[in-house]
């Protein structure tokens, strides 16, 4: 199993849907959780962290259930220049991340 | 500030040959990071760096080696290349470790191909 798990997608969605992505972890004792977002053949640039309590920038919404070992990015009003691979990020010990393998977005007109 | 840079972009490998893929940043960073990434693999931690004459291992270190010499760079060493390290390689520096959840700022990659 991997450690990080999330749907490779991908999703085709209209411009302005919301659209959610799930991540789960292996690993209970980890620590801090981020997403990131990927452009084709560009590096991973970070979005935001998760924390426990839950966070919100923007458009954007993050979700941690340590309970069940998920973490979940909501995406409202889908913006064409969404479109992106969201790659949900674990840190399971210091200095150390595991990268789920991302799941594509594509927002069409 | 040019962040992460990455040299060279593209390399194309025999196998067996030797070659090393410098990461440089100009944040003053403490940590440095080699990712490898694959298709559907997400990317996996090659070694990192706490500071300057430090290294340590990561998820997938074998066949590789690093060093880190000077503060601000963070060298990725193939000694006798394989097929199978024909990937993209990322590097990453934060100013602070991971734990703390510090944010990692990426270079733009190098795309290696192992004939």
């Amino acid at each position: 199993r991997k450690e990080v798990e999330q749907d490779p997608g991908p999703f085709n969605v209209p411009e302005g849907a919301t659209v959610a992505f799930n991540c789960t972890y292996s690993n209970s004792a980890s620590q801090s959780f981020f997403w990131y977002r990927q452009d084709c053949r560009k590096e991973p640039k970070l979005l935001m962290s998760v924390y426990s309590s839950g966070n919100e920038d923007g458009r954007f919404t993050a979700q941690l259930n340590r309970a069940s070992q998920y973490i979940s990015l909501l995406i409202r009003d889908s913006k064409l220049s969404d479109s992106a691979t969201y790659l949900c990020v674990v840190n399971p010990y210091n200095n150390d991340m595991r990268f789920g393998a991302g799941t594509r977005l594509t927002v069409k007109p | 500030n040019a962040g992460v840079t990455q040299t060279p972009k593209f390399r194309v490998l025999k196998t067996g040959q030797s070659m090393t893929l410098l990461c440089a940043q100009d944040m003053n960073h403490e940590y440095m990071y080699w990712y490898r990434q694959d298709p559907g693999m997400g990317l996996r931690l090659i070694h990192y760096s706490v500071g300057e004459g430090t290294t340590a291992k990561g998820e997938v270190p074998d066949g590789y080696n690093v060093s880190r010499l000077k503060k601000q760079n963070f060298l990725l060493g193939l000694e006798s290349a394989a097929p199978s390290q024909t990937s993209v390689y990322f590097c990453a520096s934060s100013y602070a470790g991971l734990a703390g959840a510090d944010t990692q700022y990426f270079g733009p990659g190098t795309r290696l191909t192992v004939l």
